[in-house]
């Protein structure tokens, strides 16, 4: 089974622009988290979709969003980037049932804002 | 408020040494505890995980840790280290009820050969 893909791996943006992440779960997950990791906060959690419903939220401001799509794809958006947005943002699958809170983590997108 | 706490920052061991990184958390019931590892520029991977049950768990790796609720740790160990163990390690807690993760701030592992 494929694990979860993230795309594109690495991206340099400019202060003020936007950027979104893709993020593919692993094949039957409907379940898709956010974190962003930087070497100041470490891992942080940003939201959880489920269903194409976001299900929790972390504590970041509303230039960071998210959606998913019916197929469980999920993208998140950053507007208005700052330089502190510089981090990896990992994205991470779970089953619906079973051992439903082992979450699998996709390689990450390195975004760069100069 | 949950949290997790990993003591130390930095471990260098020698290939063939045993290993223990800490790992203390915080949480109002029996959480659920994992710890994975991250090797540079990639994402990252399960080691193990305790739900409930045997409070020794096994993990891939060779990886093995033990819940111990008295001291509300989770330490991760390894009999014999090897040099491919060196990578970032995180412990996790998930809140039941919820699926996000509280992560502690992680160990680097460094091995000497």
């Amino acid at each position: 089974k494929a694990g979860v893909t993230q795309t594109p791996r690495y991206l340099i943006k400019t202060r003020g622009q936007q950027v979104t992440l893709s993020c593919s779960p692993i094949s039957g997950h409907r379940s898709v988290s956010w974190y962003q990791q930087t070497p100041g906060q470490g891992l942080q959690f940003l939201f959880e979709y489920f269903s194409e419903t976001q299900r929790n939220k972390g504590n970041f401001p509303g230039r960071f969003s998210g959606r998913q799509f019916s197929n469980s794809r999920s993208e998140m958006n950053v507007s208005t980037l700052e330089l502190g947005d510089s981090a990896l943002y990992l994205c991470a699958s779970r089953p619906s049932t079973g051992v439903a809170y082992e979450q699998y983590f996709g390689p990450g997108t390195r975004l760069t804002v100069t | 408020a949950q949290s997790v706490t990993q003591p130390d920052i930095h471990i260098t061991v020698s290939e063939g040494a045993s290993l223990e990184l800490r790992c203390n958390y915080s949480y109002g019931a029996t959480p659920y505890l994992f710890w994975y590892v991250q090797s540079p520029g990639q994402g990252l991977q399960l080691l193990l995980k305790y739900f409930s049950g045997d409070t020794l768990v096994q993990g891939i790796k060779g990886f093995e840790a033990e819940f111990k609720r008295s001291q509300s740790s989770f330490n991760l160990r390894k009999p014999s280290v090897h040099w491919s163990d060196a990578a970032e390690y995180f412990c996790a807690v998930g809140a039941r009820g919820t699926y996000k993760y509280i992560f502690g701030t992680g160990t680097r592992l460094k091995v000497l050969a």
